[in-house]
């Protein structure tokens, strides 16, 4: 499948529950970034990361949150200890070039995991 | 904060007719680009414009660049009930990751 798959499409969790969230890019992308959108609002730069390193993770929450784009497997967002505020959609984004120098970077996004907090 | 952000939020018009959109950004820029986004999907690219460049085609949109005004427009000619979605500039500026604004809502009604 040459798209950015995430998954689950859809997770409910109670106040307090971890969320945890996959995204395979596209075949050939080895950069991945995260971002969250909330309704009838634009999207919001979470991290972003390459296999194994973390480049840049200014847009994500110091507490809670982490990501990983290990060796083998997919990206995965994990949320710990959600609250009603981290219902969100959040979506994943690949490129086979990283932000910087290149200056025509084009992401690549999958349909998203739609969050809802109980 | 956004870099870009879109006017207007929303629109509304006939089937058949012009839609524009405009994006306002803050900082220099490498390269701008527009998104769409149908309504529950992730966004697809459609069309990126260099900061050297003024103008920009394909198919029935038509971008324009104006750095000086730090913005940019979003022509869809002849639309079509089926270009009803949400549209996106973006923006790269140094190393940031790319930035997006809040979106314009096109609604095409035929």
């Amino acid at each position: 499948n040459a798209d950015v798959m995430q998954n689950p499409r859809h997770l409910v969790r109670r106040r307090g529950q971890e969320a945890r969230l996959r995204c395979s890019p596209m075949k050939g992308h080895s950069h991945v970034y995260w971002y969250r959108q909330l309704p009838e609002e634009g999207l919001k730069f979470m991290v972003y990361l390459q296999k194994e390193n973390i480049i840049d993770e200014s847009g994500m929450p110091k507490e809670r949150f982490s990501a990983e784009f290990p060796k083998e497997g997919p990206s995965i967002l994990r949320i710990q200890q959600v609250v009603r505020g981290d219902s969100a959609a959040y979506f994943c984004a690949s490129s086979p070039l990283g932000t910087g120098g290149s200056g025509a970077n084009v992401l690549t996004f999958g349909a998203g995991s739609r969050l809802t907090v109980l | 904060s956004q870099q870009g952000e879109e006017d207007p939020q929303a629109l509304s018009i006939q089937e058949g007719e012009n839609a524009t959109m405009n994006c306002s950004y803050k900082t220099s820029i490498n390269n701008l680009q527009w998104y769409r986004q149908n309504s529950g999907r992730g966004l697809v690219h459609l069309i990126l414009i260099r900061s050297n460049e003024r103008e920009k085609h394909s198919g029935r949109l038509r971008v324009t660049l104006d750095t000086s005004k730090k913005s940019s427009s979003l022509l869809i000619t002849a639309s079509r009930a089926a270009d009803t979605a949400s549209y996106f500039c973006a923006s790269y500026s140094g190393n940031t990751p790319l930035v997006f604004g809040k979106g314009t809502r096109l609604s095409v009604i035929a």
